[in-house]
């Protein structure tokens, strides 16, 4: 069966500490990979998504990149953290053709910037 | 662009039904999503609709109208573990398939 794995679930840091935010997935192959953020009590934005080893698409301008070096592998990082970059992040997936079934999240991270 | 309106939050008692609408508007439109997702927790896929019409899953039920831009999901039966946060998704193909979130219904079962 499938699993994806996202770590670490909190984490606290500084502003302007850097960010490395990773997820995997198990028993799968070629996936398409996301990663999303939710501010407190609000939906889920589209920050970075990813069809291969190496081919990332942002969604939104901002101080975050994301890197994918293994087919199951994807990276969420930040060279300086921002307060507004506090927030439930989200990693997810999914597979070309699955069209009648949806995503499968992570448990998620929860990222505090102080 | 993409849009989606939900209702904030919604409250009911436990064994009634309740009914929590969705309107869009997108462009490249797949089909539409519902998914549930508890405090502090992950989203879990409940259900989707790619025509229109009804989608029956045990007590979860969801309907789309392609030409409204409408859908809701229809819950019956409630029970206290429904009380959580339910998203519209639509999926929509601007040069790739991904899903665009609505900002959510909280729902609040109560005795």
């Amino acid at each position: 069966s499938q699993t994806i794995h996202q770590w670490p679930a909190t984490l606290v840091q500084p502003v302007g500490s850097p960010l490395s935010l990773e997820c995997t997935v198990e028993g799968t192959s070629n996936p398409n990979l996301y990663w999303y953020r939710q501010a407190a009590g609000r939906g889920l934005q589209l920050l970075f998504y990813s069809i291969g080893i190496d081919q990332i698409s942002s969604e939104v301008p901002q101080n975050l990149s994301a890197s994918r070096p293994q087919d199951r592998q994807f990276i969420l990082s930040s060279k300086k953290l921002l307060l507004s970059d506090s927030g439930f992040y989200l990693c997810a997936w999914s597979v070309m053709g699955r069209t009648g079934f949806g995503y499968t999240f992570g448990s998620g991270t929860r990222l505090t910037v102080v | 662009g993409q849009s989606l309106e939900q209702p904030s939050e919604v409250t009911a008692v436990e064994g009634a039904i309740v009914q929590m609408n969705c309107t869009y508007q997108t462009s490249g439109f797949y089909g539409l999503s519902w998914y549930q997702q508890h405090d502090g927790g992950a989203p879990t896929f409940l259900s989707y609709n790619a025509l229109d019409g009804l989608e029956e899953t045990g007590r979860f039920s969801s309907f789309l109208s392609r030409s409204d831009s409408y859908g809701y999901l229809l819950l019956q039966e409630l029970q206290m573990k429904d009380s959580a946060s339910y998203f519209c998704a639509v999926k929509v193909n601007t040069g790739f398939q991904k899903l665009v979130f609505g900002t959510g219904t909280r729902l609040l079962v109560s005795p």
